[in-house]
């Protein structure tokens, strides 16, 4: 089945630093690609998406690429801050009604 | 974007008590519902899939009598928790799917059980 494996945490970084989570995924037909920001007692909020290879997902700094020939989509930001201290999940969506897929998510902890 | 409601935020209940938590799709109609839990530091276990009108589909290990799915509308989904036991203390989040079925799920802000 689907599944997507993301890199382990925690990840602890200083404010301003160059932030990658490692995604990678299986999946049997085309997935659209997802990453999720959960911040401390929340729910998850949607950060970026991208539908189609070579598709780049972006918001609030954060990127990511669809890459089928790596089946990889590694969330990257240039530039961390305090605020973005959170658990980030990597998911795939391969029907148009079936369930997302998560990886088990990374917690990022940016210090000043 | 869409937004989804979960209520209560928080719950606390004694054991053996039936604790029923709502979702919530505000501005759009949701076909599809699911129903997650997650455990301290640990990613969202898919617990069933709702669709509205008909019996929600339980994931492998789910007990489907312990945690009752109700999808009455296109815009409220509740999961009753039966006869709690501590061991069902976790944060249950919801999520929905709008009527045109796109990829995105709207994710609820997610309700804290504790049964005492």
């Amino acid at each position: 089945g689907d599944s997507v494996t993301q890199m382990e945490g925690p990840v602890t970084l200083s404010e301003e630093a160059f932030l990658t989570i490692n995604c990678t995924y299986t999946a049997t037909g085309y997935p659209s690609l997802f990453w999720y920001v959960q911040y401390p007692g929340e729910g998850l909020q949607l950060l970026l998406k991208a539908t189609k290879a070579d598709d780049k997902g972006s918001n609030k700094g954060f990127e990511a690429t669809y890459r089928k020939e790596t089946t990889s989509f590694h969330l990257e930001k240039g530039s961390v801050q305090v605020s973005d201290s959170a658990v980030y999940f990597c998911a795939l969506s391969d029907l148009g009604n079936t369930p997302l897929v998560f990886g088990k998510g990374t917690r990022l902890s940016v210090i000043a | 974007g869409a937004v989804v409601s979960q209520h209560p935020s928080r719950v606390i209940c004694k054991s053996g008590t039936s604790v029923k938590i709502e979702c919530r799709s505000l501005d759009f109609q949701a076909t599809t519902m699911f129903w997650y839990r997650q455990f301290p530091k640990k990613s969202l276990m898919l617990m069933a899939t709702s669709n509205e009108g008909s019996k929600a589909t339980y994931e492998q290990g789910v007990e489907k009598d312990k945690f009752l799915i109700n999808h009455a509308s296109l815009t409220l989904s509740t999961l009753t928790v039966t006869s709690a036991h501590p061991e069902d203390s976790s944060f249950y989040i919801c999520s929905a799917r709008d009527f045109a079925g796109n990829y995105e799920q709207y994710f609820g802000p997610g309700t804290r059980l504790t049964v005492t």
